[in-house]
């Protein structure tokens, strides 16, 4: 069964205290792997799209990473406004999208 | 802003009614794709069409029905309502589908607020 599991549910950091999120996930052949973060009650945001093994992108402190069966999102020296809840989907064969729960992070001044 | 509008924002309604959601995707996006995010389920995706034709089903109740029009906006059409279609409903475009490269994308639109009373 096509899957797309994040870890943790939930994250509190202290500002500046860098880490990072987790997306697993079992797709019948992966097309693509995106990341969204939203903020309540808005839509998802788009951050970054990720294709094959190895590829990794970034973006202010933010930083995806692909492997063969997950992803990575490292958040470096988070700041508050940093806090929102972070998606991870993932396209597979026949244009079917997975989304995960979400990993709710909370940075603290 | 993505650039994906939907209408209305808000919405609230009794059991058994039926409802229209309306989705307007970014300039120059053929892909219109539907999901439903309640608490305790996440983002589900629902439906996508592609200039006009549906290309990928999810898990959409058969009360739900969806099309693409030829201008290419989209609307969600939701029948005799329960409590449990409460729940955000958003709208995503993007360029294309199954290009594999940042063309297929999603853009998310605002959301609508779907209360059932």
């Amino acid at each position: 069964e096509d899957q797309v599991t994040q870890s943790p549910e939930a994250l509190r950091l202290q500002e500046g205290e860098s880490s990072s999120l987790n997306c697993s996930y079992t797709v019948s052949g992966l097309r693509g792997l995106f990341w969204y973060r939203q903020d309540p009650g808005k839509g998802p945001e788009f951050l970054f799209t990720l294709y094959s093994a190895g590829e990794e992108k970034e973006k202010e402190r933010l930083k995806a990473t692909l492997t063969k069966k997950e992803s990575f999102l490292h958040i470096t020296a988070p700041k508050p406004e940093d806090s929102a809840t972070y998606l991870c989907a993932v396209q597979a064969n026949g244009n079917q999208f997975y989304f995960g729960t979400g990993t709710s992070l909370t940075v603290i001044p | 802003d993505s650039g994906v509008t939907q209408t209305p924002k808000h919405l609230i309604t009794a059991t058994g009614q039926r409802v229209t959601l309306r989705c307007s995707p970014r300039s120059g996006d053929l892909s219109v794709y539907w999901y439903q995010q309640s608490l305790d389920q996440g983002l589900q995706f629902l439906i996508q069409y592609y200039n006009g034709e549906e290309r990928a089903k999810g898990n959409i109740l058969e009360r739900f029905s969806a099309q693409q029009f030829p201008d290419l906006h989209s609307e969600l059409n939701l029948s005799s309502l329960e409590l449990g279609d409460s729940a955000l409903y958003f709208c995503a475009s993007s360029v294309d589908i199954g290009a594999g490269d940042e063309t297929d994308t999603q853009y998310f639109g605002p959301g609508t607020r779907l209360t059932v009373l």
